[in-house]
């Protein structure tokens, strides 16, 4: 039962565009959300999170968007550099906080 | 301190055998999780402790999977008879919890490969 889901497996950007990567779950009692960043062969790298009481949150190149009556949050990377190349994870965690629910990923690659 | 650590990096071992795989968390975080990931695939919950109390297990923790975290420090997961379906990076992470939602970080892993 996945309830973080990244449909996009892959995403390509040119460099000095926005990327955005998507993320939808379906679990209503998911109340924090999060974003990793992962390089081959290491661990996820926190990005930056937004808590459901936001609908936004920024944090120099990258923000985060929530909708929650959509059940969606995005990532924009502006501008997208080649270092941003990686997968990128989303994750959800409800207010009980038991655990941490992760998306497939999705691999970016920004052209140079 | 430098973050969560863990060790080794790299297992390789023989299908049948144990081994045991260590991590320290960031000092003063109370919740430790530990993740497993394999190739385009989540990470996926194994189990979490809050302090030293192992306080939720996934079904995916088959009876060969044990974890431990004496003390509320460092964690040890041991897997026992290991299969090559248990080839897999093994994540821990932790975080600080004090009553709300934080976000957690993650060691560097360690690649398990069963031959």
């Amino acid at each position: 039962d996945q309830q973080v889901k990244q449909n996009s497996p892959s995403l390509s950007v040119q460099e000095g565009r926005i990327s955005i990567l998507n993320c939808d779950y379906t679990n209503s009692m998911f109340d924090y959300f999060l974003w990793y960043k992962k390089y081959p062969a290491e661990g996820p790298t926190f990005l930056i999170s937004i808590s459901s009481i936001k609908d936004k949150n920024e944090d120099g190149r990258f923000t985060v968007f929530l909708n929650k009556s959509a059940k969606h949050l995005s990532l924009h990377i502006v501008p997208s550099q080649p270092g941003d190349s990686a997968v990128y994870f989303c994750a959800a965690i409800s207010n009980t906080g038991n655990q941490f629910y992760f998306g497939t990923g999705t691999s970016l690659t920004v052209i140079p | 301190d430098t973050g969560v650590s863990q060790d080794p990096r790299h297992k390789i071992t023989k299908r049948g055998q144990n081994v045991t795989f260590r991590c320290d968390p960031i000092s003063e975080h109370n919740r430790l999780y530990w993740y497993r990931q394999t190739l385009g695939q989540g990470p996926e919950f194994l189990t979490y402790f809050q302090n030293e109390a192992q306080l939720e297990k996934s079904r995916l923790l088959s009876d060969r999977f044990s974890a431990e975290r004496p003390k509320g420090s460092f964690s040890t997961l041991e897997i026992q008879r290991t299969e090559q379906g248990d080839s897999a990076m093994y994540l821990c992470a932790s975080s600080l919890h004090t009553g709300f939602n934080t976000e957690a970080f993650f060691g560097q892993g360690t690649r398990l490969t069963v031959v």
